[in-house]
């Protein structure tokens, strides 16, 4: 069972406004991301952080921003939210780069 | 271009049969190759990592094959149940790399 945990699980917001998507694990993994998954569709990785203090973006292009400020936490934030950013957001964390990849139940966002 | 290919129809089996995955890769080379299951609304679960020198990998009703001439791996499920109902996702790692590609999925129903 993977010990990572994301908040909200659904949400539906006006466009326009800011949003933060939470992201914690237990498991002391150096690595996470965020990757962005439409209905049927891949996973595509928007970010990636390889510990404290460092933030990359993936190989998907996205509005959004990151912060790893503390190992467990890494939320997603979203200044000006727009219909084009409906979809699911999945976090993920990873022992080391190649490993095994464990996935948070993901935020699904909806933006009207 | 890269790219990692599966079945984009959805495979029906019926219960107690054999059901066998494809996913096929162009121009990467991947050190390891993954397979993760999603179940709708979900974040993916890691099921099985097989290394670019290993041919087999087994793991209870779970079997995964690496042909790297062929660029092909294949995920077999015997003695399949309803509950194994469910989208594999084939992941690759390219050698000297970090990060985790996925392909799009394959969606499996096995009836009862």
């Amino acid at each position: 069972e993977a010990d990572i945990y994301q908040t909200p699980r659904y949400l539906v917001i006006g466009t326009g406004k800011k949003i933060t998507l939470e992201c914690s694990q237990t498991m002391g993994h150096d690595k996470m991301y965020w990757y962005q998954q439409d209905p049927g569709m891949e996973l595509h990785l928007i970010h990636y952080s390889y510990g404290v203090n460092s933030t990359e973006k993936g190989d998907l292009s996205s509005e959004s921003t990151v912060s790893r400020i503390r190992t467990e936490h890494f939320p997603l934030t979203l200044e000006s939210a727009r219909p084009s950013h409906t979809s699911q957001y999945l976090c993920a964390s990873s022992k080391g780069g190649g490993n095994t990849i464990y996935f948070g139940e993901g935020s699904w966002l909806t933006v009207v | 271009s890269q790219k990692i290919e599966q079945n984009s129809e959805a495979l029906n089996i019926q219960e107690g049969k054999t059901a066998t995955l494809t996913c096929n890769y162009t121009n990467y080379s991947p050190a390891y190759l993954q397979w993760y299951r999603q179940d709708p609304g979900r974040g993916p679960v890691f099921l099985l990592l097989i290394r670019e020198n290993e041919k087999e990998k087994r793991k209870e009703r779970l079997k995964v094959t690496f042909d790297t001439t062929l660029k092909q791996s294949l995920f077999h499920i015997t003695a399949s149940q309803p509950a194994d109902s469910a989208t594999y996702l084939c992941a690759l790692v390219p050698t000297g790399g970090f990060k985790t590609i996925f392909g799009a999925g394959t969606r499996l129903f096995v009836k009862a």
